[in-house]
């Protein structure tokens, strides 16, 4: 258990829709990280926050869009749902804000399904 | 666009020791080298990172060259437990509104008895 914890679990909603995806980090980081993982696309890194500001932004569409509260626990938005947005998605967290420097513990995930 | 290559798969028997190569040829000059394991059904797990030359821990090595543009993650001794898929992570640019993590696709190593 690596002390990151996201919800919910499984999510299956439709095309066109809007979802939130929640996590909360290990008791003391700074920082959280959110990830994609499809089948073609490997780990792609979307966004990071550190102590709620935006730190880093990757491969994020402009349909999606995340934020980090004072309790440092985050939210993933993903609107307009389409069938290639169907993924893992990760969060992860670490202590600091070095990114790649830090070792980042990852969260169990949550599994969207798009139909 | 920057990015990592790894081998897509490896094959392994118990007690032998995997050699994994990462390329990342455009990797920056500040930027760290970490290795991830997945299992599958769970989020990555951290297990070695390093900047350049030798890193040991308790579980593996890392060995990165003086120019850096590649990485060996090296597993001593396997066991069937050892079997899951491992990424190397490196950053490009990072911060800001145009840096980005960029894990490898990943090499799913298959232990066998």
């Amino acid at each position: 258990d690596s002390g990151v914890t996201q919800t919910p679990k499984h999510l299956i909603t439709a095309t066109g829709q809007r979802v939130t995806l929640r996590c909360s980090p290990r008791s003391g980081d700074l920082s959280v990280y959110w990830y994609q993982q499809s089948l073609d696309q490997g780990l792609q890194f979307l966004i990071q926050y550190y102590n709620g500001e935006e730190r880093a932004k990757g491969n994020i569409l402009e349909r999606f869009s995340a934020q980090q509260f004072p309790d440092l626990h985050s939210e993933l938005n993903l609107s307009s749902l389409e069938l290639g947005d169907s993924a893992l998605y990760f969060c992860a967290s670490s202590e600091q804000s070095g990114g790649e420097s830090d070792t980042q513990y990852f969260g169990p995930g949550t599994r969207l399904t798009v139909l | 666009l920057a990015k990592t290559t790894q081998p897509i798969s490896m094959d392994s028997y118990e007690g032998q020791e995997v050699n994994i190569t990462c390329s990342h040829n455009n990797i920056a000059t500040n930027d760290y080298i970490t290795w991830y394991q997945q299992f599958p059904s769970q989020g990555p797990r951290f297990i070695i990172q390093g900047y350049k030359t030798k890193v040991t821990n308790e579980v593996a090595s890392l060995f990165i060259p003086a120019d850096r543009k590649s990485s060996t993650l090296s597993l001593p001794r396997v066991s069937l437990s050892d079997t899951a898929v491992y990424y190397c992570l490196v950053a490009v640019n990072y911060g800001g509104s145009q840096g980005n993590l960029i894990f490898g696709k990943g090499t799913k190593l298959s232990v066998k008895p």
